[in-house]
């Protein structure tokens, strides 16, 4: 099946410090998602982007929508200890509605 | 409470034992999904439901088979379980089959199984 290439794996920070991973797959999306996973529990929608080039932001996030469709990109500022979790990012096709594809995952870490 | 549920939370089972994975929704919600998450391989979808009745393939089926009899509920039915699928289970849901609200996609809690 497709494959979203998730990067980094993980990432140790520092409260405080900026965050920024990324999404990139050989195959074109019509919508990227971003996704976080607290420990325990099932991921929740953070963001959604529906076209090319798109900017949007929901507090301290900001993910952006490549231009060629096939990467994504989601930046967290600031970060504080309870943005510690699993980031995942997923992309959906217009020709098959029901599929979602999603990434291996970001695990964060935040060091008070 | 708006909510996605799962039963049972935890499950363990030995080979060839068939079990059923209940997922319920309680926000009139058409279209349903299963996924399993297992290290390092992110979440993979085993099978989607467009509405009662409407099921489809996901990326990883085998071994898995689902229903769609009500709006509220899809089972997933492990017919004869096997090691290779010990894994955590997600149900998940969204309101419409089409344009953004379909993105919205609620995930239940996750049920935890191990097959020995």
């Amino acid at each position: 099946g497709q494959q979203l290439n998730q990067s980094p794996q993980s990432m140790f920070i520092q409260e405080g410090e900026d965050v920024s991973m990324n999404c990139t797959s050989s195959s074109i999306f019509n919508t990227w998602l971003w996704y976080k996973q607290d420990p325990g529990e099932g991921p929740v929608l953070l963001i959604a982007l529906y076209k090319a080039g798109e900017l949007t932001s929901n507090g301290r996030l900001t993910a952006q929508f490549g231009i060629t469709r096939k990467d994504s990109f989601l930046n967290i500022s600031a970060s504080i200890p309870s943005d510690v979790g699993i980031y995942f990012c997923a992309g959906r096709q217009n020709t098959n509605a029901g599929k979602s594809t999603f990434g291996d995952g970001t695990t964060l870490t935040v060091k008070p | 409470e708006a909510q996605v549920t799962q039963n049972p939370r935890y499950l363990i089972t030995v080979t060839g034992k068939k079990l059923t994975v209940t997922c319920s929704q309680n926000m009139n919600h058409e279209y349903m999904s299963w996924y399993r998450q297992d290290p390092g391989l992110g979440l993979r979808q085993i099978y989607y439901s467009m509405n009662v009745e409407v099921t489809d393939k996901g990326d990883v089926p085998e071994g898995y088979k689902v229903s769609r009899k009500e709006k509220r509920n899809f089972p997933l039915i492990l017919e004869s379980p096997s090691p290779n699928q010990t894994s955590l289970y997600f149900c998940a849901s969204s309101p419409r089959t089409s344009g953004r609200r379909y993105n919205e996609q609620f995930f239940g809690p996750g049920t935890r199984l191990t097959v020995l």
